[in-house]
């Protein structure tokens, strides 16, 4: 147990357009969902954490309005990158963490979608 | 803040004992992870352990935490080719609302 998956895998899309990132957990429902984004050869950077049925929270310096999340159900997070630059590309991962919480709190990670904008 | 340091790399040969390193400052952590991450994926959680131990055996996985100098560290035995990847340490506190804080991540280089 404890899948999550990202669609799509990877997205190539031009400036100025918008990209939709999903996150479903697969077989369980979790309340909690984060997401991160990872640049080469470094550590994940947590962007915000989405919360089912209300808005996200989002971390110093992400900016909300570029980067929209949607957590409308226990299974789906979205993460839409709103006029997109070169210099979103990136590589994005989202986790889960069940409901009810179990004590040790552990996240579940999807496989992640790689961002190119040319 | 809250800060997790890990060694870049470490190479070993197969078969031989792994051991990563990790060091962290939030002395509130209450759990800490370690992760696996392969090229192109996501991570893998391996392990975990509560702060108010100091040990736990996993199969070829051994944590150790030191709370004291809060040092934790990630010892893989008998470690075989397959084992290379990238290791995160991460830890999370009661008053971080879940988030995890995690390592740059160490390289683990399996050599034949």
């Amino acid at each position: 147990g404890a899948v999550v998956s990202q669609h799509p895998s990877w997205v190539i899309c031009k400036s100025g357009t918008s990209v939709k990132i999903e996150c479903r957990s697969l077989d369980f429902q979790a309340t909690t969902m984060f997401w991160y984004r990872q640049f080469p050869k470094q550590s994940l950077m947590l962007m915000a954490t989405s919360n089912e049925g209300s808005k996200a929270t989002y971390e110093q310096g992400v900016e909300k309005d570029k980067f929209l999340i949607n957590h409308a159900s226990l299974t789906l997070s979205t993460l839409t990158v709103t006029s997109a630059h070169p210099e979103d590309s990136s590589f994005y991962i989202c986790s889960a963490r069940r409901t009810p919480g179990q004590p040790s709190g552990e996240q579940y990670f999807g496989p992640g979608t790689r961002l190119t904008v040319t | 803040g809250e800060d997790v340091e890990q060694s870049l790399f470490l190479s070993v040969r197969e078969g031989d004992s792994s051991v990563i390193n990790c060091t962290y400052t939030d002395s509130s952590s209450t759990y800490l992870y370690w992760y696996k991450q392969e090229p192109g994926a996501g991570l893998q959680l391996l392990t975990y352990i509560f702060s108010n131990m100091d040990m736990k055996q996993d199969q070829r996985l051994t944590v150790l935490l030191n709370k004291k100098d809060k040092h934790l560290s990630l010892r893989i035995a008998d470690t075989q080719t397959g084992d290379s990847a990238i290791y995160f340490c991460a830890e999370s506190a009661y008053n971080q609302g879940g988030k995890l804080i995690f390592g740059q991540g160490t390289e683990l280089s399996v050599k034949p």
